[in-house]
């Protein structure tokens, strides 16, 4: 079974400065997405950033950029230039490709605290 | 329009009340999940959907019942809550047919059954 792992429950970082979100994950599957999502205390849940297994290339969405590395299942999130409309719960999640399988692998979760 | 709508946004139920919780999406998407979400907790995922018929059930007590009316609404029954039921449950929907399929959530109905 796949599972997601977020080790920093909290964090907190100064307006304009960068930050790394951290989350490793277990599988045995050599295809799959993997996810960050931010909710805000507005509750939404929103997606941030999507990184396809099969793609070498890091993702970036403008501030957004990830570090994966899939030999050693690690899939970091950079906040680049740090809002304070970021401050959010970050969750890392994890999607098979196999059969039809519709479910999300959630990491527990990083809240971020942003400091003006 | 990439918008999942839930109402209500908010819900106090008694124990022996039956309420229905709504979602609806204008996206197309054939997948519509109901997930439940206590404070700082990662969403559980309760049941999907697919083309209007269950596809998953997540062991969810009877008390809650779903309903894909359409595939563009998708309704939670629910009826003799129990008080450890209060939480924010969230509609999500997303393709089936291609590999780009992210959720794309709704803000949630937060309940409390008292």
């Amino acid at each position: 079974a796949q599972t997601v792992t977020q080790s920093q429950p909290e964090m907190s970082v100064q307006e304009a400065e960068t930050v790394t979100l951290s989350c490793t994950y277990d599988t045995s599957e050599s295809d799959y997405y993997l996810f960050w999502y931010k909710q805000p205390p507005s509750r939404q849940m929103i997606l941030v950033i999507r990184q396809e297994a099969y793609k070498q290339q890091n993702a970036t969405e403008n501030r957004f950029s990830v570090n994966f590395q899939k030999a050693a299942k690690s899939f970091s999130l950079k906040i680049s230039d740090s809002q304070l409309g970021d401050a959010a719960m970050y969750f890392c999640a994890y999607r098979s490709l196999a059969g039809n399988n519709r479910k999300l692998i959630w990491g527990l979760g990083t809240s971020l605290a942003v400091n003006p | 329009d990439t918008e999942v709508t839930q109402t209500p946004k908010h819900l106090v139920m008694g124990m022996t009340n039956k309420k229905s919780l709504k979602c609806e999406q204008h996206m197309g998407h054939r997948a519509m999940y109901w997930y439940k979400q206590k404070a700082k907790k990662p969403p559980e995922l309760m049941f999907v959907y697919s083309y209007e018929k269950l596809s998953i059930n997540e062991s969810v007590p009877s008390r809650f019942s779903p309903e894909c009316p359409n595939s563009s609404l998708l309704n939670l029954h629910l009826h003799a809550l129990q008080p450890e039921d209060s939480a924010l449950y969230l509609c999500a929907s997303s393709r089936l047919r291609t590999a780009n399929t992210e959720a794309f959530f709704g803000q949630g109905t937060r309940l409390t059954v008292v």
